[in-house]
């Protein structure tokens, strides 16, 4: 079965490079989370979509982070001109329609900037 | 102060010990998440519980409404168990969307 997919897996990009990061929820799912965890440290949430809709934003970092998902499916975590401090482990995790639904992850993207 | 505490932070056991691994919060909470993170970021989730006690093979979850104090025991624990274990939590700010957050993990060494 298939389950939340995160690609790509690992990426170096230079300083000031953007950077796209995309998320495969699992089907049906109609909520969606993007979270980023720095190196030792728990996931922090990022941003929260449900269908399309970006309905909460508030833990994006600046703005130079902007998520989409156009047609309910498909996320893209874009990062522009990046800096070593973004350097993380993005997480995405979907979810069925109600808070009381449990968030299954998907592996996650390595996020390292030199 | 973090909303979500856990403790210990790292944890070495022998093959064979009895785990406890500890969640306090500060928030109010619709449910409390134990998850399971391996090297290579993956995150499983092991329960998601509101009240009581779960228990799923050698793993068993506690949590206490009124103290905000959650437990995850491993009995018999094995190498395999190695990992980073988060508790994170479900808070009633937002109504339906349910946000987790997170605690920083504890890390956890079984050695042979």
């Amino acid at each position: 079965g298939a389950g939340v997919s995160q690609s790509p897996r690992y990426k170096v990009a230079k300083r000031g490079q953007d950077v796209a990061l995309r998320c495969d929820p699992i089907s049906g799912h109609v909520s969606l989370f993007w979270y980023q965890q720095a190196l030792g440290q728990g996931p922090e949430f990022l941003t929260y979509f449900q269908n399309e809709a970006q309905l909460d934003k508030s833990g994006l970092p600046s703005d130079r982070f902007f998520a989409e998902r156009p047609e309910g499916s498909v996320s893209t975590l874009k990062i522009q001109r990046t800096q070593q401090e973004d350097s993380a482990v993005y997480l995405c995790a979907s979810r069925l329609a109600g808070g009381y639904n449990e968030q299954f992850f998907g592996p996650g993207t390595r996020l390292t900037v030199l | 102060k973090n909303e979500v505490e856990q403790s210990p932070q790292n944890l070495t056991a022998q093959e064979g010990e009895f785990i406890t691994i500890n969640c306090s919060y500060s928030v109010g909470i619709s449910a409390l998440h134990w998850l399971q993170q391996h090297p290579g970021g993956g995150i499983v989730s092991l329960f998601m519980l509101s009240s009581g006690k779960k228990k799923h093979g050698r793993l068993i979850a506690t949590i206490n409404i009124q103290e905000k104090h959650s437990s995850l025991h491993i009995t018999a624990s094995h190498p395999r168990d190695s990992a980073v274990y988060i508790c994170a939590v479900r808070s009633n700010y937002g109504g339906s969307q349910g946000n987790l957050i997170f605690g920083k993990g504890t890390k956890l060494s079984v050695k042979p």
